[in-house]
């Protein structure tokens, strides 16, 4: 059974479209996470959710919006997209009773903008 | 800034050597982890390590906090091809945030 998945694995789109990508563990976790992957393999934290409640928000532009319906979906919304925001998306989760948080990850979204 | 820094960034040796990767910080973490990543797909959980000074094995990978949980070390034993990858390391920082470093790219030549 798949742990945690995104949808869609790969999406193409033109500058100035607004897309969303979407995310849903079956882990039982209560946090979930976006990250974003540049093209030197930098990961870095956009957002965290905790039970629905947004504890981590990144220096990232207003452009992008996370939208937690219920503990087990993260969904992440970019309106008027740019060049500079093609990169890979990773959705993660984990347990927050446990201090090292640590990451089950999503097989990522490939985004291009072109 | 960078708060993780690895070294080195790419790696490529021939099968059957031995190989150790770092993961320094000037901050003390309260655990450390280590991930692979391969093409294609999400970073998966290699360890956890949490005290200083510790030592966790996991086949042919040793991995060692140092003891004043700063930085952490990575080494392989007999490189396989298998091995090959990018392995990132990730401290906890703050709340419930996990920072990463730059990772290592890892190639195994047969």
């Amino acid at each position: 059974d798949t742990a945690v998945s995104q949808t869609p694995k790969y999406l193409v789109t033109q500058m100035g479209n607004d897309k969303s990508i979407k995310c849903e563990q079956n882990l039982g976790h209560d946090t979930m996470y976006w990250y974003k992957q540049d093209s030197k393999k930098f990961l870095k934290i956009m957002f965290s959710y905790n039970n629905k409640e947004l504890i981590i928000n990144e220096t990232v532009p207003n452009r992008f919006s996370p939208k937690s319906p219920d503990k087990a979906h993260l969904n992440l919304h970019i309106n008027s997209l740019e060049l500079g925001d093609s990169a890979v998306y990773f959705c993660a989760s984990s347990r927050s009773d446990r201090a090292s948080y640590e990451q089950y990850f999503g097989p990522g979204t490939r985004l291009t903008v072109t | 800034t960078q708060l993780l820094e690895q070294s080195p960034q790419f790696l490529s040796i021939q099968e059957g050597e031995n190989l150790t990767v770092y993961c320094n910080s000037s901050s003390v973490f309260s655990s450390l982890q280590w991930y692979r990543q391969e093409p294609g797909e999400g970073p998966v959980l290699l360890v956890t390590v949490v005290t200083g000074g510790e030592v966790k094995k996991l086949k042919r990978l040793t991995f060692q906090f140092g003891d004043a949980r700063k930085d952490s070390s990575l080494h392989i034993t007999a490189a396989q091809p298998g091995d090959t990858g990018l392995y990132l390391c990730a401290g906890v920082w703050g709340a419930q945030k996990l920072v990463f470093g730059q990772g290592t790219r890892l190639t195994i030549n047969p």
